[in-house]
């Protein structure tokens, strides 16, 4: 069964203390790997697409990469306007149908 | 803004009635997905069309619907609602049909039954 996993459940860092947050996933037919950041009450917003496994990706303090089995979000040096969720999806082909399977999230508060 | 509109922004309505949600794609992408989002569940996939036409399903239920239009805004329709389908509802949009592009979100309907 597709699944994607994603943990901590929940990060809280102070302010400069850069960390990572993990995507593990079992699919097949992987096609790509995409992150997200939501803001509480609002939807998803876009950050990264990785399609193949040592691909890296990046965007001001965050730092997503891709093995073959999970993904990294690498956050260096945050600052507390990066608290959100940060959502992975993986998409795969499944018959001719395209989906996002997404995982829980990893809620992360950086305080000043 | 992603420029994926959705209306309306809440909806408080009661058991077993029915209502409709509203979603604009962005200018110039063909595809518009539903996805469902609650507290216990995360993000469901529910249903994606392509330029009017049903693509894929997901886990969507027997009474909910959608249809996209030919000015591709799409429209999900919730009937016989119980307290368990109060969530949030967002749409998204893409270029094409297939998802190795980004999909755009709006920013959801927040329905509650009550």
């Amino acid at each position: 069964e597709d699944q994607v996993t994603q943990s901590p459940e929940a990060l809280r860092l102070q302010e400069g203390e850069s960390s990572s947050l993990n995507c593990s996933y079992t699919v097949s037919g992987l096609r790509g790997l995409f992150w997200y950041r939501q803001d509480p009450g609002k939807g998803p917003e876009f950050l990264f697409t990785l399609y193949s496994a040592g691909e890296e990706k990046e965007k001001e303090r965050l730092k997503a990469t891709l093995t073959k089995k999970e993904s990294f979000l690498h956050i260096t040096a945050p600052k507390p306007e990066d608290s959100a969720t940060y959502l992975c999806a993986v998409h795969r082909i499944e018959d001719s149908s395209y989906k996002l399977i997404f995982g829980s999230g990893t809620r992360l508060l950086v305080r000043p | 803004d992603s420029g994926v509109t959705q209306t309306p922004k809440h909806l408080i309505t009661a058991t077993g009635q029915r209502v409709t949600l509203r979603c604009s794609p962005r200018s110039g992408d063909l595809s518009v997905y539903w996805y469902q989002q609650s507290l216990d569940q995360g993000l469901q996939f529910l249903i994606q069309y392509y330029n009017g036409e049903e693509r894929a399903k997901g886990n969507i239920l027997e009474r909910f619907s959608a249809q996209q239009f030919p000015d591709l805004h799409s429209e999900l329709n919730l009937s016989s609602l119980e307290l368990g389908d109060s969530a949030l509802y967002f749409c998204a949009s893409s270029v094409e049909g297939q998802l190795n592009t980004e999909a755009f979100f709006g920013q959801g309907t927040r329905l509650t039954v009550v």
